[in-house]
């Protein structure tokens, strides 16, 4: 089975920190999403990445980067953390020619 | 962008079938149509795909008409178990293009 790993489950930060979000697939997989998911609001997608070192805007982009070094690996960055960022932030994978989707089990970032 | 709009919620029985429908009027030619499953505190999971016509596997089936520009995701004999919400995606396939999901439809079983 596809595995995605979410570095961590829960998250705590402070308010202007820098927080990085790490993402791992284990399947090969080109595309690699991030997706952001509050009570009410369904997942909104923020990046996305094709290939190594590509990447594409989705809906919500502002106050996000990410970096995609590694196929397996992709990233999100919050270069300064505010409490309108508290979420639960949902990675996923999937091969090029499908929209079968492999999510990790989401990390819950709480900015204070 | 394929936009998808789905009930906001459900009810049902255990034992009985539901059926969800998800409309995107926009769908394009390449596009696929997927559902998902999602549990509280958990990614959502993949439950079935097709492009037209019905597709069925073990947990579901998918019922597309031959305009596509709605889709009917039915569960047969639900339990306890498949309450959940669940999201209807519509995409390309090629990854190059956004997949952006739909507010999905929260269906609640009752004993």
């Amino acid at each position: 089975d596809v595995k995605v790993t979410q570095s961590s489950r829960y998250l705590v930060k402070r308010t202007g920190e820098k927080v990085f979000l790490e993402c791992v697939q284990d399947m090969d997989h080109e595309n690699m999403f991030w997706y952001r998911q509050d009570p009410g609001l369904g997942l909104r997608l923020i990046y996305f990445s094709y290939d190594v070192k590509m990447k594409e805007k989705g809906d919500i982009p502002e106050g996000y980067s990410v970096s995609r070094e590694k196929k397996e690996r992709f990233s999100l960055i919050l270069e300064s953390a505010s409490t309108n960022q508290t979420s639960m932030y949902l990675c996923a994978s999937s091969l090029l020619g499908g929209e079968k989707l492999f999510f990790g089990s989401g990390t819950q970032l709480s900015v204070l | 962008l394929a936009k998808t709009t789905q009930p906001i919620s459900m009810d049902s029985y255990e034992g009985q079938e539901v059926n969800i429908t998800c409309s995107h009027n926009n769908i394009a030619t390449n596009d696929y149509i997927t559902w998902y499953q999602q549990f509280p505190s958990q990614g959502p999971r993949f439950i079935i795909q097709g492009y037209k016509t019905k597709v069925t596997n073990e947990v579901a089936s998918l019922f597309i008409p031959a305009d596509r520009k709605s889709s009917t995701l039915s569960l047969p004999r639900v339990s306890l178990s498949d309450t959940a919400v669940y999201y209807c995606l519509v995409g390309d396939g090629t990854g190059r293009r956004a997949l952006t999901f739909g507010s999905g439809t929260r269906l609640q079983v009752q004993p």
